[in-house]
């Protein structure tokens, strides 16, 4: 069965910068794309951007571009999400999901992993 | 970017009756080339990640419920849930994935009167 299995919680201080990875099995990796989603204590759903697992291609949503960087190792099929510049608003559930459909760029999220708290605090 | 809002942001239904939950998206999400909609709906229960139940508006996934249904088109969608059961206790969202960045709704809250 699909499994998204994510890095454990995390506990960084402002300006620091968090590795989240996400390891993913029971699917062809390279047919997917991920995305990496947050939601902050209490609050809504906040996309932060896509990967291609075929060719790496990034789409980053504007408001993290710069801050943040997906990559993809193919031999362990994983998922990276790498934050910069953490911020105390950072503070969040990090989720890696993957699209349903990997034929067009439409992502929907079918499966999602467990999430990784990343707590930034001085 | 396209802003997702919800109406109402929580209600309590009795056990078997409908439930009905509203999304708009602040400009259509409407595919011309394929004529479905990019909206996806969500539940998402404490403590755990969001369940897909409805892509491209109506499309129900697999292993939902039927009595979760989708529908609507171009800016206006509804969540309906025709006979509430405990285990349908949650906040459900909507996601847009017409354009990015791809976005939610604030989300409903769905509780038991």
């Amino acid at each position: 069965q699909v499994q998204l299995v994510q890095s454990g919680a995390e506990v960084k201080k402002p300006g620091a910068s968090v590795k989240v990875s996400c390891k993913a099995s029971g699917y062809t990796f390279n047919r997917y794309g991920v995305s990496w989603v947050r939601q902050a204590p209490g609050q809504g759903l906040e996309w932060l951007g896509w990967i291609s697992c075929h060719n790496g291609n990034t789409n980053y949503a504007q408001k993290f571009q710069g801050r943040v960087t997906m990559t993809t190792d193919k031999y362990t099929s994983t998922v990276y999400m790498d934050l910069r510049s953490l911020r105390s608003d950072d503070t969040a559930v990090y989720y890696c999901a993957k699209e349903k459909d990997g034929s067009v760029f439409s992502p929907f999220f079918d499966h999602w992993g467990q999430g990784t708290l990343v707590s930034v605090s001085s | 970017d396209i802003v997702m809002t919800q109406s109402p942001d929580s209600l309590a239904v009795s056990l078997g009756e409908r439930a009905t939950i509203n999304c708009k998206s602040s400009q259509s999400v409407l595919y011309n080339s394929n004529n479905k909609n990019s909206l996806a709906w969500y539940q998402q229960k404490p403590g755990q990640p969001p369940k897909l139940l409805i892509y491209w508006a109506s499309t129900r996934e697999s292993g939902v419920p039927d009595r979760f249904s989708g529908s609507g088109s171009g800016t206006d969608f509804t969540l309906t849930i025709s006979s509430l059961q405990a285990e349908d206790v949650a906040v459900y969202y909507c996601q847009q994935y017409y354009s990015t960045p791809f976005t939610f709704g604030p989300g409903t809250t769905v509780d038991i009167k």
